[in-house]
């Protein structure tokens, strides 16, 4: 997607090794947003950045720390991944707080953690 | 926190047949309602969205109605056309107070048969 690029976009690890996503934006959005993807849950919130050095948890926010140093980076950190942790993962920013634009979303991050 | 539920989890239909989409959501509060259509091997991409002062939004063979009594919203696309299919999500959010959190429903995922 224009503006927004996430990498690596497919990752295997084995379990118990850190693991770091990055997502890139050059929209120069305020707001970034780490989701994962499994069947049968959709979208579910990790963390979310309303600003550099602003971050905070969202739903599903075990197991993972992020940081945003700068406001096009959103880094997203698996401290010591697990089975559970392989997923489809999704960066998205927004502008005016997802009101009225909504979401852009990056390609995607493949994780497999073996 | 907000809960949204999507209902068929898979759909299938005749090119050229309607398709429906339904969402419920818990927050009496949330008041903006996007739909983003995943291709496969790609990030969602917005569709369209409504918010909770309209009651009905129209965009060519697509369109999204709003209950806000009942807390439920639909997508309605007409004439599907092959590739319509997708898999389709909805979401809901409190705009201009949860920065921008969106809470997705499960996905839906539509085929539209030649």
């Amino acid at each position: 997607d224009a503006g927004i690029t996430q990498s690596p976009r497919h990752k295997v690890t084995e379990t118990g090794t850190p693991v770091t996503l990055r997502c890139h934006q050059t929209e120069n959005h305020r707001y970034m947003y780490w989701y994962r993807q499994d069947p049968g849950h959709g979208l579910r919130l990790i963390h979310y950045s309303y600003g550099v050095k602003d971050t905070d948890k969202g739903e599903v926010s075990d197991g993972y720390s992020v940081s945003r140093s700068k406001t096009e980076d959103f880094l997203l950190t698996l401290e010591s991944a697990t089975s559970s942790q392989t997923s489809v993962y999704f960066c998205a920013i927004s502008e005016v707080q997802g009101a009225r634009y909504g979401y852009t979303f990056g390609s995607g991050t493949r994780l497999t953690v073996v | 926190g907000e809960n949204v539920e999507q209902h068929p989890s898979t759909l299938s239909v005749q090119e050229g047949d309607s398709a429906v989409i339904k969402c419920t959501y818990s927050d009496s509060a949330s008041n903006y309602f996007p739909w983003y259509k995943q291709e496969l091997g790609k990030g969602p991409q917005l569709i369209i969205d409504i918010r909770s002062n309209v009651g009905e939004k129209k965009d060519q063979r697509i369109a999204v109605t709003l209950n806000k009594t009942a807390k439920h919203f639909s997508l309605h696309i007409t004439e599907t056309q092959p590739e319509d299919s997708a898999v389709y999500f909805c979401a809901a959010s409190k705009s201009g107070t949860s920065y921008g959190k969106l809470t997705f429903g499960q996905g839906t995922i539509l085929t539209v048969h030649p």
